[in-house]
């Protein structure tokens, strides 16, 4: 079954709102966590990892203000995407991983309107 | 820093003839090459990996090969079927200041029955 759970799997929303995403790790303790970007038929890009108890590390070119990583506990991290326009719509997915395996979750479709 | 080259991004065989789909890596520190499988709409799922002590694995129709001094790797899907069809990402786990997987940019594998 999922390791890894994500919820929403998708949100339509109204430009300049916001929306939180959430992962959660189901089986085991995660120190760290990783959200990606997919856009149609491209390859997933690294926005961020997600650190347990501090602050997240961004990828170059990835605004922190404007995707707001939380990872509050060990078993969930939350991405909000804060004043989304339209070119926020994407595919986003999180992970963590056990060891060297990647384990994702199911993914969000966010549509900005 | 680590790219992951993918090849082909388009690929359509006959139901039962087999596939393969090539990635070459750029950082020879890499270790571990995991290859996952992604439907419409759904987050990846790990198909089959390999690591860099290794040359082969097999799973069933899945096998995945591994070349470390010409940096390449190889997925080969023997007698596919409708179900395989999807896209596929090879990546590449890599060390940059923490474990980081780069993915390849996709190949969008069609089995026509």
């Amino acid at each position: 079954g999922a390791v890894v759970s994500q919820h929403p799997s998708r949100v339509i929303c109204k430009s300049g709102t916001s929306v939180k995403i959430e992962c959660r790790s189901l089986d085991f303790q995660a120190t760290t966590m990783f959200w990606y970007r997919q856009f149609p038929k491209q390859s997933l890009m690294l926005m961020a990892t997600s650190n347990e108890g501090s602050k997240a590390t961004y990828e170059q070119g990835v605004e922190k203000d404007k995707f707001l990583i939380n990872h509050a506990s060990l078993t969930l991290s939350t991405l909000t995407v804060t004043s989304a326009h339209p070119e926020d719509s994407s595919f986003y997915i999180c992970s963590r991983t056990l060891g060297t395996e990647a384990f994702f979750g199911q993914g969000t479709r966010l549509t900005v309107v | 820093g680590e790219n992951v080259e993918q090849h082909p991004s388009t690929l359509s065989v006959q139901e039962g003839d087999s596939a393969v789909i090539k990635c070459t890596y750029s950082d020879s520190a890499s270790n571990y090459f995991p290859w996952y499988k992604q439907e419409l709409g759904k987050g990846p799922q790990l198909i089959i990996d390999i690591r860099s002590n290794v040359g082969e694995k097999k799973d069933q129709r899945i096998a995945v090969t591994l070349n470390k001094t010409a940096k390449h790797f190889s997925l080969h899907i023997t007698e596919t079927q409708p179900e395989d069809s999807a896209v596929y990402f090879c990546a590449a786990k890599v060390w940059t200041g923490g474990f980081k997987t780069i993915f390849g940019a996709g190949t969008r594998l069609f089995v026509k029955a």
